[in-house]
């Protein structure tokens, strides 16, 4: 139980297009989900919280108007890259908090973004 | 705020060996503490984790830590090492009032070798 499936899994995009990411809980509802950038050989950094059926909240330094989170539903969260530039190539990696309350996150398989 | 320190960015081994990945945190409050795997180009898979009770936890793989409350460290250890262990190694902490977001440490990369 507790999966967190991400797509795609990688994606290339020209510079200036916009890429949505998506984040599915398969097996349970998950009312919080997180998103999270990695640089090669770093740790994860967290950048937004994301809440079922109310705005997301976002990290100090992260532009929301370039991350656009929405959490629609209670299994699905999606990222949404704006107008990506080569600087926003990075890995991104969704997690969903747990259900039974015991602070631990589901991690998905991440996405590997390239912008050219 | 809290905050996690891993000591050692890179950890070689040899084999059947045993190793510790080092952990320390700061918090002025309760903390929950976990140790996260990640393989190449992959999520993050939990190998363990304290919230409350027994000090010493048994996780997946073989894996083990220790909360020391008054060293505040949560050290992870494995008597002997497989080819398959080397991978990234994540320590994290939140706290109650966090809403479980997580703060990382920068990660231990474990290389084991033949």
């Amino acid at each position: 139980g507790a999966v967190v499936s991400q797509h795609p899994s990688w994606v290339i995009c020209k510079s200036g297009t916009s890429v949505k990411i998506e984040c599915r809980s398969l097996d349970f509802q998950a009312t919080t989900m997180f998103w999270y950038r990695q640089f090669p050989k770093q740790s994860l950094m967290l950048m937004a919280t994301s809440n079922e059926g109310s705005k997301a909240t976002y990290e100090q330094g992260v532009e929301k108007d370039k991350f656009l989170i929405n959490h629609a539903s209670l299994t699905l969260s999606t990222l949404t890259v704006t107008s990506a530039h080569p600087e926003d190539s990075s890995f991104y990696i969704c997690s969903a908090r747990d259900p039974h309350g015991t602070y631990e996150q589901y991690f998905g398989p991440g996405t590997r973004l390239t912008v050219t | 705020a809290q905050s996690v320190t891993q000591l050692d960015s890179q950890v070689p081994v040899f084999e059947e060996a045993p190793v510790e990945l080092r952990c320390n945190y700061s918090s002025s409050v309760s903390v929950y503490l976990f140790w996260y795997v990640q393989y190449p180009n992959q999520g993050l898979q939990l190998l363990l984790k304290y919230l409350s009770g027994s000090t010493l936890v048994k996780g997946i793989n073989g894996f083990e830590a220790e909360f020391n409350k008054s060293q505040t460290s949560f050290h992870l250890r494995k008597p002997s090492v497989h080819i398959s262990d080397t991978a990234e190694y994540f320590c994290a902490v939140t706290k109650e009032t966090s809403g479980s977001r997580l703060t990382f440490g920068e990660g231990t990369q474990l290389t084991v070798n033949p």
